[in-house]
């Protein structure tokens, strides 16, 4: 079964610092990976996604996610963040074959000035 | 990217009635697309599969007859939340899937239900 994790339920930064959102899954086969930020009472935003090809994948506002096949990892990251960047960060993953997202439970990032 | 938008944005309704939600893909085309919930800090959950001119997949726990969905054409999905009542009450979103080349979900900016 496939499943995603988010081991942080909240990730706290000063504005100006790099950033990390951690993910880990778990898929039979390959993987097709994505990073969505919620704002509140908004829906799903999507950043950015791995397919295949090159392990670091560069997405919307800055950010960026490194596909790590022997760790199942798929951090969210970015070099320098922003207040605005605040809100709630899911992970998800579909496999090949499947077409529904399963989503890990969330992160919250709030960034500090 | 591409837009996806539902109607209402937000609803109150009283017990026993019943509330469509409209989800449409406004830019694309999308054979599918996914009805999910959201409780207050929590993740999305899967309701329903919607394929575009056949039966709604149903995840395990849901209830067909209760979450009426019906994917009439390529850019129109609707959820009918029949005789509501206060546990219904939740965030509903959907999400529509482009084909074209990218097969990304795009989501919808959500449904607030709130059930008297």
């Amino acid at each position: 079964a496939q499943s995603v994790a988010q081991p942080e339920d909240q990730v706290n930064v000063a504005e100006g610092n790099p950033l990390t959102v951690k993910c880990t899954y778990s898929v039979s086969g390959n993987p097709y990976l994505f990073w969505y930020v919620q704002y509140p009472n908004r829906g799903l935003q999507f950043l950015l996604k791995y397919i295949t090809g090159d392990n670091l994948v560069k997405g919307s506002y800055g950010f960026e996610a490194e596909f790590n096949k022997s760790q199942t990892s798929f951090h969210l990251k970015k070099p320098s963040a922003l207040v605005s960047d605040s809100a709630l960060y899911f992970c998800a993953v579909r496999d090949q074959a499947g077409t529904a997202l399963i989503f890990g439970k969330g992160t919250t990032l709030s960034v500090s000035s | 990217g591409a837009v996806v938008s539902q109607h209402p944005s937000w609803v109150i309704c009283k017990s026993g009635t019943s509330v469509k939600i409209e989800c449409r893909s406004l830019d694309f085309q999308a054979t599918t697309m996914f009805w999910y919930r959201q409780f207050p800090k929590q993740s999305l959950m899967l309701m329903a599969t919607s394929n575009e001119g056949s039966k709604a997949t149903y995840e395990q726990g849901v209830e067909k007859d209760k979450f009426l969905i019906n994917h009439a054409s390529l850019t129109l999905s609707t959820l009918t939340v029949t005789s509501a009542h206060p546990e219904d009450s939740s965030f509903y979103i959907c999400s529509a899937r482009d084909h074209r080349g990218t097969d990304t979900q795009y989501f919808g900016p959500g449904t607030r239900l709130t059930v008297l």
